[in-house]
């Protein structure tokens, strides 16, 4: 099945700085790539996607790049603000009838004032 | 309407008791799902229900018991509970049943807490 990993765990930045988080899948029929942002005591939000047959995708100050050839992606967040302090997940499809997502192990983001 | 609703938020039961856990979505979503999630842990699928069936079953045990009684609304029966089974229970839909290809949508979640 499919495995996702992600770096780093915790990261800390100061606020208006620049923020990545790194994934990386094993299973090369994966074609859909989330981002979720827990925030604490509530549920995963979506905030960016992208599918296999592009490489970048772009909203306001998130972006996500996806290399299918080294089988990573990745989220960028710009200009952070202290609302951006939350847990990211990232995921991936996995292969057989079912696809559901697989889960990176999450990273722990604190935007620094 | 974009919500997934769940009640009770929190729940204190006891290792003999029956609860339940209650979910519902009004966006006309045909898949739902329950997940698990342990403190600074990744959700972990156990149940979807596609069109009101149950479609897949992560080995789940046999004291968690899911029912979609329709395409609204999804349960998630607990008996004989165990201290481990402590967490957060996140429900979620997404428009498309079967294949997830599309967003999810997640509930809050409900806090239980197995004594």
């Amino acid at each position: 099945g499919e495995n996702v990993e992600q770096h780093p765990s915790t990261l800390s930045v100061q606020e208006g700085d620049s923020a990545v988080i790194k994934c990386t899948y094993s299973d090369s029929a994966s074609n859909y790539f989330p981002w979720y942002k827990q925030e604490l005591g509530k549920g995963p939000q979506l905030i960016i996607d992208i599918r296999s047959n592009v490489g970048e995708k772009k909203d306001q100050r998130i972006a996500v790049t996806l290399n299918k050839t080294a089988k990573h992606f990745s989220l960028h967040i710009t200009e952070t603000q202290p609302e951006d302090s939350a847990v990211y997940f990232c995921a991936a499809t996995s292969s057989g009838s079912a696809r559901q997502l697989t889960f990176g192990s999450g990273t722990q983001l604190t935007v620094l004032p | 309407d974009t919500e997934v609703t769940q009640t009770p938020k929190h729940l204190v039961m006891g290792m003999t008791n029956k609860k339940s856990l209650k979910c519902e979505q009004h966006m006309g979503h045909r898949a739902m799902y329950w997940y698990k999630q342990k403190a600074k842990k990744p959700p972990e699928l156990m149940f979807v229900y596609s069109y009101e069936k149950l479609s897949i079953n992560e080995s789940v045990p046999s004291r968690f018991s899911p029912e979609c009684p329709n395409s609204s609304l999804l349960n998630l029966h607990l008996h004989a509970l165990q201290p481990e089974d402590s967490a957060l229970y996140l429900c979620a839909s997404s428009r498309t049943g079967g294949t997830n290809t599309g967003e999810l949508f997640f509930g809050e979640g409900s806090r239980l807490t197995v004594l």
